[in-house]
């Protein structure tokens, strides 16, 4: 267990629908990532949240958004969903990027 | 912009021989650096880390990596390979904005018994 859970590991959904992915960081981290793994883009970075506020954001389409609450978990939330939005989505904390990310085990996605 | 390259797709090797994952870099200043494992199924896991010192890491599970500036490299190696470490390897690097770690594409390492 690294410390940093997501929910639901399995989700299969069809397309147009919306779903929300929730991870809960490790105790402590104030910081949240969410990536996107899939065959032909590999680790995709998405968006980082600290401390409830947006930090970063990377490849992250129009149809998807994100919060971090007061308690630190975050959601990732995926609507009009496509075929080709299928795909691992992965949490990750860290106190720091000096230290490196604790990944969680990740949200497999398939949209039929 | 940053970018992390690893040239090999897929590795195979025998169980007890070396190993070595390259992995090379585009980055002005000095480089974070990190190795991550991923075996099927689960999150990655961060093997081992480098941003400044020695340029000779150690990390878990009996790798190490060398940092060598002149080559924009920071290879992973071990110099027995076990059954058990047939996974996905990424190499990364944090991005200059300090705000997110870049992904290399990966190696995948297979073990021959």
């Amino acid at each position: 267990d690294s410390g940093v859970t997501q929910t639901p590991k399995h989700l299969i959904t069809a397309t147009g629908q919306r779903v929300t992915l929730r991870c809960s960081p490790r105790s402590g981290d104030l910081s949240v990532y969410w990536y996107q793994q899939s065959l032909d883009q590999g680790l995709q970075f998405l968006i980082q949240y600290y401390n409830g506020e947006e930090r970063a954001k990377g490849n992250i389409l129009e149809r998807f958004s994100a919060q971090q609450f007061p308690d630190l978990h975050s959601e990732l939330n995926l609507s009009s969903l496509e075929l080709g939005d299928s795909a691992l989505y992965f949490c990750a904390s860290s106190p720091g990027l000096s230290y490196g990310y604790t990944f969680g085990s990740g949200t497999r996605l398939t949209v039929v | 912009a940053q970018s992390v390259t690893q040239p090999d797709i897929h590795i195979t090797v025998s169980e007890g021989a070396s190993l070595e994952l390259r992995c090379n870099y585009s980055y002005g200043a000095t480089p974070y650096l990190f190795w991550y494992v991923q075996s099927p199924g689960q999150g990655l896991q961060l093997l081992l880390k480098y941003f400044s010192g020695d340029t000779l890491v150690q990390g878990i599970k009996g790798f190490e990596a060398e940092f060598k500036r002149s080559q924009s490299s920071f290879n992973l190696r071990k110099p027995s390979v076990h059954w058990s470490d047939a996974a996905e390897y990424f190499c990364a690097v944090v991005g200059t904005s300090y705000d997110k770690v870049i992904f290399g594409p990966g190696t995948s390492l297979s073990v021959i018994p």
